[in-house]
């Protein structure tokens, strides 16, 4: 089955600081990555669609100059968190949609990032 | 604005029970829905999709019917079993390829 990974699994960094979370898919090409984001308890919640060489579609509310989204290939997005505050501690996941076939319709999801901002 | 509900919130059954988990949202016009598991403090695993054109899926177990214009969709687990103890969240997708997520149904089977 399709497999999308997440770089790093957790990371610790300190307020002001900023931090790269990097989203592949390992065996399947994508044209549209999704970046979601859970509080504890919470559902997640879409923050932004990354589309290979274009610019991000980021959802209401959520600030695109702190969370940096670069779709530079069709099986790497990146979501760059800047100036991170504590209160952008969170739980950060990727979804990838196969180009072709059968599966288009599938969002297949990365294991997760915890991010805890000191 | 699409809002997607799941009752209940939480549930525990003894092993082997069937159960039935709830989804309903508010706006019909979807392309599909999907069921996820998601274990403590990881990712999302997809269950079923089904199709707005569809009525239900089935999968070993697991069994997700759709009724779009009632908005409502149920997930059935049969013989629960503890390996079944997650979250589980609804998902339906909407223009522009969005999600919308309920809140999820932590679900505790014990042995």
């Amino acid at each position: 089955g399709a497999v999308v990974s997440q770089h790093p699994s957790w990371v610790i960094c300190k307020s002001g600081t900023s931090v790269k979370i990097e989203c592949r898919s390992l065996d399947f090409q994508a044209t549209t990555m999704f970046w979601y984001r859970q509080f504890p308890k919470q559902s997640l919640m879409l923050m932004a669609t990354s589309n290979e060489g274009s610019k991000a579609t980021y959802e209401q509310g959520v600030e695109k100059d702190k969370f940096l989204i670069n779709h530079a290939s069709l099986t790497l997005s990146t979501l760059t968190v800047t100036s991170a505050h504590p209160e952008d501690s969170s739980f950060y996941i990727c979804s990838a949609r196969a180009v072709s076939g059968s599966d288009t319709d599938t969002q297949y999801f990365g294991p997760g990032t915890r991010l805890t901002v000191l | 604005k699409q809002e997607v509900t799941q009752i209940p919130a939480a549930l525990s059954v003894p092993e082997g029970e069937n159960l039935v988990l709830n989804c309903s949202f508010t706006d019909s016009a979807i392309y599909n829905l999907q069921w996820f598991r998601q274990d403590p403090g990881k990712g999302l695993t997809s269950l079923l999709l089904i199709q707005s054109s569809q009525r239900e899926q089935t999968s070993g177990r697991l069994n997700a019917s759709l009724d779009k214009s009632s908005g409502r969709s149920t997930l059935y687990i049969a013989a629960s079993q503890p390996g079944d103890s997650a979250t589980y969240l609804c998902a339906v997708e909407t223009s522009g390829s969005r999600l919308t997520f309920g809140e999820g149904t932590q679900l505790t089977v014990n042995p």
